[in-house]
C-alpha cells in the first residue's frame, strides 16, 4: 500500500480556516484518498474521500493536486469540536493510518 | 439509526486468558473489518469479513487470534492466551459493501492484559 506523510502537528485559531497537508507521491492510479480524524477513546469518523477532483461536503473539502501526489484537507472555520487527529488514507479497505497530523484550536 | 456497536468497551484479561471481542455492524452493513491500535501508534488493520467468510487476514497474527462472522449475530474476534503485548485498543468498522466507500467504525474494546 502506498505511504502517505502529514505534519505531526497543527494549531489553528476558532472560526479560520484550516489547511492540512498530504504528500502521497507513490500513490497509484487508482487509489482513492481518504481522510479520518478521531477524537480522544474514540473511533476514527470518515471525513471527506476523493480520486481526482476536488470535493466538498458538509464537512470540509478536499483539494487534489494534478498529480495526485499531493491533497489537502479543508476545514472552512475550525472549531473547538475540530480538535482531533486526522488521517490522510489511500486505497481501500486495509488503510494504513499512521500517525496523522494533530490538530489543536485555539478558542 | 445506530452506528456500529462494540462490546465490551474495557476488557481486562490475564495472561493465558482467552479474550472475545463483539461487534454488531451498521444495519444493512455486511461487510466488517477489525482493526488494532497500539499505544502512541496509527491503527493497523487485521481482518476483513463478510458474512460467514473471511476475505482477508492478511494483517492478523499468525497465531493465538481468530475472527468469524456468523450468519445470526455479531462478528467476534478471539485472542487465545493473551500476552501483554496483546494489549490496545481493538476496532471494528463496517461498510454497505463496495470498497472505497467509507468505513463506519465502533467506539473500540480497550484491552489490558495483567
Amino acid at each position: 500500500d502506498a505511504k502517505t506523510t502529514q505534519p505531526n502537528s497543527m494549531e489553528s485559531n476558532e472560526e479560520e480556516p484550516v489547511h492540512l497537508p498530504c504528500n502521497h507521491s507513490t500513490i497509484s492510479g487508482t487509489d482513492y484518498i481518504h481522510w479520518y480524524r478521531q477524537l480522544p477513546s474514540q473511533g476514527p469518523e470518515y471525513v471527506i474521500h476523493g480520486l481526482t477532483s476536488n470535493v466538498n461536503n458538509r464537512m470540509a473539502s478536499l483539494a487534489i493536486a494534478e498529480d495526485r501526489k499531493s491533497s489537502t484537507l479543508i476545514l472552512h472555520r475550525a472549531t473547538l469540536r475540530d480538535a482531533a487527529v486526522y488521517y490522510c488514507i489511500l486505497g481501500t479497505y486495509k488503510y494504513i493510518f499512521g500517525t496523522g497530523t494533530r490538530l489543536k484550536v485555539l478558542a | 439509526n445506530a452506528g456500529v456497536m462494540q462490546n465490551p468497551r474495557h476488557l481486562v484479561r490475564r495472561r493465558g486468558q482467552e479474550a472475545r471481542l463483539r461487534c454488531s455492524p451498521m444495519k444493512g452493513h455486511s461487510h466488517v473489518y477489525w482493526y488494532r491500535q497500539l499505544p502512541e501508534e496509527g491503527l493497523k488493520f487485521m481482518v476483513y469479513l463478510q458474512k460467514e467468510n473471511i476475505i482477508d487476514e492478511s494483517g492478523m497474527p499468525k497465531e493465538r487470534f481468530s475472527a468469524e462472522f456468523p450468519k445470526e449475530g455479531p462478528s467476534i474476534l478471539r485472542i487465545q492466551q493473551v500476552v501483554r503485548g496483546d494489549s490496545a485498543a481493538y476496532f471494528c468498522a463496517s461498510s454497505p459493501g463496495q470498497t472505497n466507500e467509507k468505513l463506519f467504525f465502533g467506539s473500540g474494546t480497550q484491552l489490558s492484559v495483567l
